[in-house]
């Protein structure tokens, strides 16, 4: 019940294109739902995160849907760029927990 | 702020031997989460720390592995004694608040056993 299941593990995306990347959860009591982006030899850094009081959070080209009744949740990429390319973790959490749960990672690969 | 510290960047040891990975989280934050990333396991939790006090170890791999806060500023995973299986990126986080801010990640040490 404490899993974050993501997908797909890899993804290849053309110049321009949307990326999506999605995420499902168990645990009903998980409400904060961030996502990181990693780039080789750096750690994850927080790229944007949602609460489940809201469907959708946009920053920029990265947006967050959110369907709570489906315990789903998945990021947009719009504009897809090579700069991009990058690995995406979506993560959970209780508001009183003290720890994230990691998905398992999508290395997205944005060609020119 | 400079971020979450980490040290060495990269460490190559041989088998047996002790090696030690240090922290310095970021100024003010309570928690602080230690992180091994492989390409089979991802990121897997090791133990993670609020206000110094070990809080949650039940990730760390088994006796070999040990980790210490001895002040809010300071923390260390030591590996004694290490195998060629130890060879991750070994991350450490720093949190003011999880569920609110989420972390910041150090840079990561990359630990190599040969």
């Amino acid at each position: 019940q404490q899993q974050v299941k993501q997908s797909p593990q890899s993804l290849i995306v053309q110049k321009g294109g949307i990326s999506i990347i999605n995420c499902a959860y168990e645990n009903t009591a998980f409400d904060y739902f961030p996502w990181y982006q990693q780039f080789p030899g750096k750690g994850p850094a927080l790229l944007i995160a949602i609460r489940p009081d809201v469907s959708e959070k946009k920053e920029g080209r990265f947006t967050i849907s959110f369907n709570k009744s489906a315990k789903q949740f998945s990021l947009h990429i719009m504009d897809s760029q090579p700069g991009d390319s990058a690995t995406y973790f979506c993560a959970a959490s209780l508001r009183q927990g003290g720890k994230l749960i990691f998905g398992q990672g999508t290395e997205l690969s944005v060609k020119p | 702020d400079a971020g979450v510290i980490q040290s060495p960047r990269h460490e190559v040891t041989e088998m047996g031997q002790e090696v030690t990975l240090r922290c310095k989280p970021i100024s003010g934050h309570d928690y602080l989460f230690w992180y091994r990333q492989t390409m089979m396991r991802g990121l897997e939790l090791l133990i993670y720390f609020n206000n110094n006090v070990p809080i949650d170890d039940s990730g760390m791999p088994e006796d070999r592995f040990s980790a210490k806060m001895p002040n809010a500023s300071f923390s260390t995973l030591k590996i004694q004694p290490s195998e060629p299986r130890d060879s991750a990126v070994y991350f450490c986080a720093s949190s003011l608040y999880p569920g609110i801010y989420g972390y910041t990640f150090g840079s990561g040490t990359r630990l190599t056993v040969v």
